[in-house]
């Protein structure tokens, strides 16, 4: 495997089901990123991870639940989801360098959820 | 704080026509610009960065943008439009930490034969 890998591709879950998303990234890099991508919307960052700590929630409700139990996969725990959280969900690696800024972030597929 | 706005959310073009896709930023310190490309069921490609090292900025695909200080733009264009350009493209601008990228609410191109 190459890049970033997401699974499942496709996901259809009722309201009181618990699934789980995975990302993987083969880069070398240290930082991972999920991010929600709704029709009429932009994309909205959700959770940043830095060498496996979390730096960022951006407010995100807490039936998401990330996981990073190391820096090449990144896990997303879904429950008692609601139908308004179907979207495209995105998961994305870079290289954070010290001092800065600068550096791409490489994405994986996604995980197309549909929440009944 | 940084945005980024994307004039124009659908675009059409002729194939063999000039592309030109939009992208205005908000940046209180030296940005950097990012241009991404997303076909249908896929996840984003970077096309180009602008990382201060020349303001016109060459990528993949024959695509190219030119970093305009004065302006606050960094607009892609591609001389020849070719049918398998067809996708929806996004502007982002990082200058915070941890290489966040704030995102263009995106510009969906139609190429027609």
């Amino acid at each position: 495997e190459t890049g970033v890998t997401q699974t499942p591709r496709h996901l259809v879950m009722g309201m009181t089901n618990k699934k789980s998303l995975k990302c993987e990234q083969h880069l070398g890099h240290n930082a991972m990123y999920w991010y929600k991508q709704s029709a009429k919307k932009p994309l909205e960052l959700m959770f940043v991870y830095n060498f496996k700590e979390q730096t960022e929630n951006n407010s995100v409700p807490s039936r998401f639940s990330p996981e990073c139990p190391n820096s090449s996969h990144l896990f997303l725990h879904l429950h008692t989801l609601q139908p308004e959280d179907s979207a495209l969900y995105l998961c994305a690696s870079s290289s954070i360098i010290a001092g800065g800024p600068g550096n791409e972030q490489f994405f994986g597929p996604g995980t197309r959820l549909t929440v009944l | 704080a940084q945005s980024v706005t994307q004039l124009g959310s659908h675009v059409s073009v002729s194939e063999g026509a000039l592309v030109l896709l939009r992208c205005n930023y908000s940046s209180s310190v030296p940005p950097y610009l990012f241009w991404y490309v997303q076909y249908p069921n896929q996840g984003l490609q970077l096309l180009l960065k602008y990382t201060s090292a020349a303001t016109l900025v060459k990528g993949i695909n024959g695509f190219e943008a030119e970093f305009k200080k004065s302006e606050t733009s960094f607009h892609l264009t591609k001389p020849s439009a070719h049918m398998s350009d067809a996708a929806e493209y996004f502007c982002a601008v990082s200058t915070g930490g941890y290489n966040k990228l704030i995102f263009g609410a995106g510009t969906r191109l139609a190429v027609h034969p």
